[in-house]
């Protein structure tokens, strides 16, 4: 059964430190896997997009990995801010870009 | 460039009704997605289109069905609406689909089902 499963459920870290959000998944065949950032009550905003071929993907803050052999991925948040303050996604698209398979999400709450 | 637009943004609607929600892509983007937000589902894909064709389809009961025009906007109707079906309904467009474009979101219509 193709599923994507996220951890931590909710984290809570101190504006300025990093943290590391993971993603399971076990979708196959594997297209492309994306990191998503809701913030509450908006539409998810893309962050990376990552294929079979890539194994790192940054967008500023925000570093991707990806392990393609392990069917595991990584997000990284460095320096965080109050602003990241959402809810993390990862989503995994089949081949030939067929449904999307989404993680239940990370809840990040960054304080002060 | 503007955003993809959804509307309404809140619809209270009774069970039984139907309900036509609409969404309008960023300009030039031909592919269009529809998704279901719950806080015990999360998201979860409905369908796809593109050129007014239905691309790719997830696992929703026939109650669930969409459209697009020739001008790349689109509607999702669900019918015979259930209690269940209470949820953030959310569009993306793209330029050219799932595969590896960026999808766009838009701000999603929230249904309540009484």
């Amino acid at each position: 059964k193709n599923q994507v499963e996220q951890s931590p459920q909710s984290l809570i870290i101190l504006e300025g430190k990093n943290c590391t959000l993971q993603c399971n998944y076990t979708v196959s065949p594997f297209s492309n896997l994306r990191w998503y950032k809701q913030d509450t009550g908006r539409g998810p905003v893309s962050l990376t997009i990552m294929t079979f071929s890539e194994n790192t993907k940054s967008n500023g803050r925000y570093t991707a990995t990806l392990d393609a052999d392990t069917k595991q991925s990584s997000l990284h948040i460095t320096a965080s801010q109050l602003s990241d303050s959402a809810s993390y996604i990862c989503v995994v698209s089949g081949q030939a870009g067929t449904a999307l398979i989404f993680g239940k999400g990370t809840t990040l709450s960054v304080s002060s | 460039k503007a955003g993809v637009t959804q509307t309404p943004r809140y619809l209270i609607k009774t069970r039984g009704q139907q309900v036509t929600l609409s969404c309008s892509p960023i300009s030039g983007h031909r592919s269009v997605s529809w998704y279901q937000q719950t806080p015990g589902q999360g998201l979860q894909f409905l369908f796809e289109y593109f050129s007014e064709t239905q691309r790719n389809k997830g696992n929703f009961p026939g109650r669930f069905s969409g459209r697009q025009f020739s001008n790349s906007r689109s509607e999702m109707n669900v019918s015979t609406l259930e209690l269940g079906d209470s949820a953030l309904y959310l569009c993306a467009s793209s330029l050219m689909g799932l595969s590896t474009d960026t999808q766009y979101f838009g701000p999603g219509t929230r249904l309540t089902v009484l």
